[in-house]
């Protein structure tokens, strides 16, 4: 089965720095990675995800980029702000007939102020 | 909309007493999934739903484990005999046929005194 693995677990960076999550997977019929923002008390919520036919995605300040060669992709936060402080989970699923997700372990990011 | 929602939002039993945990998943959505969440680690895949096929029940990790789906909507996480293991904060989540998004509830936090 998949297995996803992600690095660091506890990051702390100073407001307006950048940050970088990095996971990477197992199973390379892998093909949609999402990444999840979990809030202390609340479920995770989807953030952004990518699919395998393309490289990068960016939404204003956040951009995931996906090296299928070597089965890595990565979460980029620019500008950084302290209400992005909260947990960030990295998935991967092979929708081979349903979309199970295999998620990492999860990364603490702290921004202080 | 209403998004995903779960209840209670926590429960204290004593070890050996069966819980029932309920989720209510977005209107329209066929697929409906169960993980479990410890204490600074990952979400674990427990159980999945999808329409009126059998559901995946690869992830429950012993036979104390059940879940039901009824009338393709509501769905209630069973565990018997609650062991202090099983402690955790336990999410539901579900998306529409076809697609990976997954929504989360809120979930519940289950401690086995």
């Amino acid at each position: 089965g998949e297995n996803v693995e992600q690095h660091p677990s506890t990051l702390s960076v100073q407001e307006g720095d950048s940050a970088v999550i990095k996971c990477t997977y197992s199973d390379s019929a892998s093909n949609y990675f999402p990444w999840y923002k979990q809030e202390l008390g609340k479920g995770p919520q989807l953030i952004i995800d990518i699919r395998s036919n393309v490289g990068e995605k960016k939404d204003q300040r956040i951009a995931v980029t996906l090296n299928k060669t070597a089965k890595h992709f990565s979460l980029h936060i620019t500008e950084t702000q302290p209400e992005d402080s909260a947990v960030y989970f990295c998935a991967a699923t092979s929708n081979s007939g349903y979309s199970t997700l295999t998620f990492g372990k999860g990364t603490m990011l702290l921004v202080s102020p | 909309g209403a998004g995903v929602s779960q209840s209670p939002s926590n429960k204290v039993t004593e070890k050996g007493k069966d819980v029932e945990l309920r989720c209510d998943p977005i209107s329209g959505h066929t697929a409906l999934y169960w993980y479990r969440q410890s204490l600074g680690q990952g979400l674990e895949f427990l159980i999945y739903f999808q329409g009126n096929s059998a559901p995946d029940k690869s992830g429950l990790p012993s036979d104390r484990f059940s879940a039901e789906r009824t009338g393709g909507s509501v769905s209630t996480l069973t565990i018997q005999r609650t062991q202090q293991e099983d402690s955790a904060v336990y999410l539901c989540a579900s998306s529409l046929e076809g697609w990976n998004e997954q929504f989360f509830g809120p979930g519940t936090r289950l401690t086995v005194l």
